[in-house]
């Protein structure tokens, strides 16, 4: 069965310590990764993704995730949090076809302490 | 990006009537369009696939006579949701993708059934 996993349901963190929220998936074909984040009441920006080559792939923000095919993983991080970040996060898998709907995981919800 | 625009951003509605959602893709042609629900604090779950031209697709479990979904052009899809309840609340996202990108998601629109 397809499907996305986020382990973690909320997580705090201070101001300027680093984060990271995990992402599992469970795909047939060749995964296509993203992660969306969701201020309340908003609807979803694009952070990152992840088709194809460098593992390591570069978003908005400061965020980067790490693609790991032997670990069915896609985990979001972040040097630095700033409290602008406090938000809901989702990953979600998909195939590269424009007729497929993404399947999102159930999202990891942000809290930054000062 | 893409721009997926949503309308109305919230409606409040009274039992029983009913109340129609309008996601136009801006400044591309979509074939396929994706309705979601998202219940609060949770994740977006997919309700139906919008094809132009043709019958919407619609997930296991949802009522299908009383969340219409219309695609009459390329650029404009259409939920309506009959005769609502109050347990029809919900905020309800649409999202569209091109070939080799990732969904362009509009607003949302948060539906109020008092």
């Amino acid at each position: 069965a397809q499907s996305v996993t986020q382990p973690d349901i909320h997580i705090t963190v201070s101001e300027g310590a680093s984060l990271e929220l995990r992402c599992n998936y469970s795909y047939g074909a060749t995964p296509y990764l993203f992660w969306y984040v969701q201020s309340p009441g908003q609807g979803l920006q694009l952070l990152l993704k992840y088709f194809s080559g460098d593992t390591l792939v570069q978003g908005i923000k400061g965020f980067e995730a790490e693609f790991k095919r032997s670990q069915s993983s896609f985990n979001l991080r972040k040097p630095s949090v700033h409290w602008s970040d406090a938000a809901e996060y989702f990953c979600a898998v998909g195939a590269n076809q424009a007729g497929t709907a993404l399947i999102f995981g159930k999202g990891t919800t942000l809290s930054v302490s000062s | 990006g893409a721009v997926v625009s949503q309308h109305p951003s919230w409606v409040i509605c009274k039992s029983g009537t009913s109340v129609k959602i309008e996601c136009r893709s801006l400044d591309f042609q979509a074939t396929t369009m994706f309705w979601y629900r998202q219940f609060p604090k949770q994740s977006l779950m997919l309700m139906a696939t919008s094809n132009e031209g043709s019958k919407a697709t619609y997930e296991q479990g949802v009522e299908k006579d009383k969340f219409l979904i219309n695609h009459a052009s390329l650029t404009l899809s259409t939920l309506t949701v009959t005769s609502a309840h109050p347990e029809d609340s919900s905020f309800y996202i649409c999202s569209a993708r091109l070939p080799n990108t990732e969904a362009f998601f509009g607003q949302g629109t948060r539906l109020t059934v008092v």
